[in-house]
């Protein structure tokens, strides 16, 4: 059985600062990641996806793949408060994603 | 707007009771998804859809059924609802590529 494994933290940042979040996963065939976020009391938003290994930017956020440790990261870049939710890590390579547990994130001021 | 469609968005059932959960996408998507979300469990699957015409099982199937009534929608019907149920209810639907969409979410309590 597919198993993501994630802190739930909470991670504590402080405005401006890096906020990294990490991810590791069982199954070494797998080949796609996506990284959700999601608000208190609202429902998981996409708002990144890597399949390949390396880095992959979207504006302040980067999804890092390490298929060889089997591993997947998302660093926020200049965090705000508003980036304060639950990141949800799931591995999707098939009809039945894996989802972690996910990591809640406080950016304070 | 595009996306995913969850009705209703807060239930209250007493013990026994039954009650359908709807879904609706307008995004073409094949694959539909039911799940649950507890405090400190994450997301888990109840039931799937990979296409129209097809269901299948999740991780937490009992006590839940599903209907694919066509591409669009996917419905989940609690038969005899329990306290046990209470949770927060997500459907989601997902193309090739780009991970899932979403609904709202349904807040279901059961006394």
């Amino acid at each position: 059985q597919k198993e993501v494994e994630q802190n739930s933290g909470p991670l504590s940042v402080p405005e401006g600062a890096i906020a990294s979040l990490n991810c590791t996963y069982s199954d070494r065939g797998s080949q796609s990641f996506f990284w959700y976020r999601q608000y208190s009391g609202k429902s998981p938003e996409l708002i990144m996806f890597i399949y390949s290994n390396g880095d992959k930017e979207d504006g302040r956020f980067t999804a890092q793949l390490n298929k060889a440790s089997q591993y997947v990261s998302l660093l926020i870049r200049d965090s705000q408060p508003s980036d304060s939710a639950t990141y949800l890590c799931a591995e999707g390579g098939s009809y039945i994603p894996t989802f972690g547990r996910g990591t809640s994130l406080i950016v304070h001021p | 707007n595009a996306g995913v469609t969850q009705t209703p968005k807060f239930q209250v059932l007493k013990t026994g009771q039954s009650m359908t959960l709807q879904c609706a996408q307008d995004m073409n998507h094949n694959s539909m998804y039911w799940y649950r979300q507890d405090p400190g469990m994450g997301l888990r699957l109840i039931y799937y859809s990979a296409s129209e015409g097809t269901t299948d099982k999740g991780e937490v199937p009992n006590g839940y059924n599903v209907s694919r009534l066509n591409k669009r929608e996917f419905s989940l019907r609690l038969e005899s609802a329990a306290p046990s149920q209470t949770s927060v209810y997500f459907c989601a639907s997902a193309g090739q590529h780009y991970g899932y969409t979403f609904g709202s979410g349904t807040r279901l309590t059961v006394v």
